[in-house]
């Protein structure tokens, strides 16, 4: 069984502060990992994949196989940042992909 | 630009109707998804497809079922609705593992 643990549901910082958004995973074999991003009133849409190990909006995830995470981090939050964040996994020959239950960011200015 | 493309952005049903939730998708693409995102819970895998007539079970099948007849276009079926399944359906579709998301079908059942 695959599955994804997001600690929390809401996490809020100030403009300018840094961030990390925890994920925990847990699976058997090799996984592809991801975090997806929800603006207000956009659609779900892929913020960055383990695989790419590139930095998106200033974003940046390390897969830490030892510990089973995928954390995502900023250093210096933006207004914009504001969004629901889902990390995902997708594992298997058939490309299941799970969610975890999202944390609600909010940066205050 | 990758187009996936839910039938209905709202719909209410009555409690016992038989619904069906519409899915199609522009880029060919193998593998496809129907979730439900429901506050405080996430998105919940429902049915998945890799393959015309292929599917398989995700998470939370229970009173669901799916249809893929056609590569770019996947059902969700809701055989009895139910007030319990009144929440927000996405569907998506994946390439090179990169998901790609309708716009959500917002369903309430009455």
């Amino acid at each position: 069984a695959q599955r994804v643990t997001q600690p929390e549901k809401l996490l809020s910082v100030f403009k300018g502060a840094p961030v990390e958004l925890k994920c925990n995973y847990s699976y058997s074999g090799s996984p592809e990992l991801f975090w997806y991003v929800q603006y207000s009133r956009q659609r779900l849409q892929l913020l960055l994949r383990h695989i790419s190990r590139e930095s998106i909006k200033g974003f940046t995830a390390d897969l830490n196989k030892g510990e089973t995470s995928f954390h995502l981090k900023k250093p210096f939050a933006q207004e914009e940042d504001s969004a629901m964040y889902y990390c995902a996994l997708s594992g298997g020959s058939n490309y299941k992909l799970t969610f975890g239950k999202g944390t609600l960011l909010t940066v205050n200015p | 630009d990758v187009k996936v493309t839910q039938s209905s952005r709202y719909l209410v049903k009555r409690t016992g109707e038989k619904v069906f939730l519409e899915c199609v998708q522009d880029m060919d693409h193998e593998n496809m998804f129907w979730y439900r995102q429901d506050p405080g819970l996430g998105l919940r895998l429902i049915y998945f497809s890799y393959d015309v007539k292929m599917k398989e079970k995700g998470d939370i099948p229970e009173g669901y079922s799916v249809s893929r007849e056609k590569k770019e276009r996947f059902s969700l079926i809701l055989e009895s609705a139910s007030t319990n399944q009144t929440s927000m359906y996405l569907c998506a579709s994946m390439i090179n593992t990169e998901a790609f998301f309708g716009q959500g079908t917002r369903l309430t059942v009455v």
